[in-house]
């Protein structure tokens, strides 16, 4: 079965410093990764999804295979980037995502 | 509709008490999904529904909790017999594909 582990619970940082919230899986298939995150009094939504390669609000994460990794960075932090954030993988084949715990970060003035 | 729709937000019960939440998902998604979301647990899978397919129960945790669709839309999540280890925000959610799901607000389950 496949697992994802965020090591951290809680990720404390200041304004303007960079930030990487961890996100380690076993999985021995080809899975689709995801960061899903949660703002104040809001409800859960989809931040980014590994294959689009995208950035989000100057969020960027890369696949690792080697690794196992799926860690998510930003250069610069925000105050509203404060946020709890969950990493999920889906296995391929299956349409049911399995998350972690969740990161709690929060970003001081 | 806008999203997600649960309801009741919020809900109390006492122990050993029936309770039903409910779940609208976007229209014209098939794919809809019950998740539990504890304190300091993250998101426990529950049930996955899509379309007309059976559904995939490998997480209920006991016989107390079942699910049904109904016409492939509104979802209701039912717990027989509370207890207080049921405690806990219930989430639902829907995907076209199952490429992203789109969550509800969720029922915050209070049972004393």
């Amino acid at each position: 079965a496949q697992r994802v582990t965020q090591p951290e619970k809680l990720l404390s940082v200041f304004k303007g410093a960079p930030v990487e919230l961890k996100c380690n899986y076993s999985y021995s298939g080809s899975p689709e990764l995801f960061w899903y995150v949660q703002y104040s009094r809001q409800r859960l939504q989809l931040l980014l999804r590994h294959i689009s390669r995208e950035s989000i609000k100057g969020f960027t994460a890369d696949l690792n295979k080697g690794e196992t990794s799926f860690h998510l960075k930003k250069p610069f932090a925000q105050e509203e980037d404060s946020a709890m954030y969950y990493c999920a993988l889906r296995p391929g084949g299956s349409y049911i995502p399995t998350f972690g715990r969740g990161t709690s970060l929060i970003v001081h003035p | 509709g806008a999203g997600v729709s649960q309801s009741p937000s919020n809900k109390v019960t006492e122990k050993g008490k029936d309770v039903e939440l409910r779940c609208d998902p976007i229209s014209g998604h098939t794919a809809l999904y019950w998740y539990r979301q504890s304190l300091g647990q993250g998101l426990e899978f529950l049930i996955y529904f899509q379309g007309n397919s059976a559904p995939d129960k490998s997480g209920l945790p006991s016989d107390r909790f079942s699910a049904e669709r109904t016409g492939g839309s509104v979802s209701t999540l039912t717990i027989q017999r509370t207890q207080q280890e049921d405690s806990a925000v219930y989430l639902c959610a829907s995907s076209l594909n199952g490429e992203g799901l789109f969550f509800g607000s969720g029922t915050q389950l209070s049972v004393l």
